[in-house]
């Protein structure tokens, strides 16, 4: 079975671009999660989808913003980028049952000249 | 504020000895614990997870055990493989209200593990 697959895998932008990132879950999960990953740091939430409804959203600016398809696959837009940006932006999907663990893709590397 | 704290950035120990990880949390809400494993250019790949009415559990080479009046929780590894170097980053969550979906991850920084051959 195919597990959660992101692309691209490496994106360059510069300052006040805008950027969409994509994510297909693994077949079965209904939810989907993006997180932010810095140099040093672990992954921070920023959002989480559920059958296209967003069940939780991160301390992160209005900036960011995402959405999920009919399919389950799921877009993260950021807009006016700034360096601070730069980052790896990891998908994870899951059943979202009680006790059962968020799977990961491997992420999509962002950097912002 | 950090939820879920790794005090140790870095550890080493030899190929064949036990690799102990430990994690803490503030958040008593939290119910459900995970391990994930991140090797370089790769996402966190799952590892392992207790729930909080467990105090241990078990799969292969890898325990993870539970102490929840310390709020603190930790992975054992025996015996430990060269391929077992990677960064481990504890996380956790906690239920959308009684009996919901399990909510986002909290995960801490994360410790990178070296075993020396």
């Amino acid at each position: 079975d195919a597990g959660v697959t992101q692309s691209p895998t490496h994106l360059i932008k510069t300052r006040g671009q805008q950027v969409t990132l994509r994510c297909s879950p693994i077949s079965g999960h209904k939810s989907v999660s993006w997180y932010q990953q810095v140099l040093g740091q672990g992954p921070q939430f920023i959002f989480q989808y559920y059958e296209k409804e967003e069940r939780g959203r991160g301390n992160f600016p209005d900036r960011f913003s995402a959405r999920q398809f009919p399919n389950y696959s799921s877009e993260l837009n950021v807009n006016a980028l700034l360096l601070g940006d730069s980052a790896l932006y990891l998908c994870a999907s899951s059943t979202l049952r009680e006790h059962q663990p968020q799977h990961f893709g491997d992420g999509t590397r962002l950097s912002i000249l | 504020d950090q939820q879920v704290k790794q005090n140790s950035p870095s550890l080493s120990v030899q190929e064949g000895r036990i690799s102990i990880l430990n994690c803490d949390y503030t958040n008593s809400m939290f119910d459900y614990f995970l391990w994930y494993k991140k090797y370089p250019a790769e996402g966190p790949t799952f590892l392992i997870s207790i729930s909080s009415i467990k105090d241990k559990n078990e799969d292969g080479r890898f325990t993870v055990f539970l102490n929840k009046s310390a709020k603190h929780l930790s992975l054992h590894i025996v015996p430990s493989q060269p391929g077992d170097s990677a960064v481990y980053f504890c996380a956790a969550s906690a239920r959308l209200g009684y009996g919901g979906s399990q909510g986002n991850l909290i995960f801490g920084k994360g410790t990178k593990l070296s075993v020396k051959p």
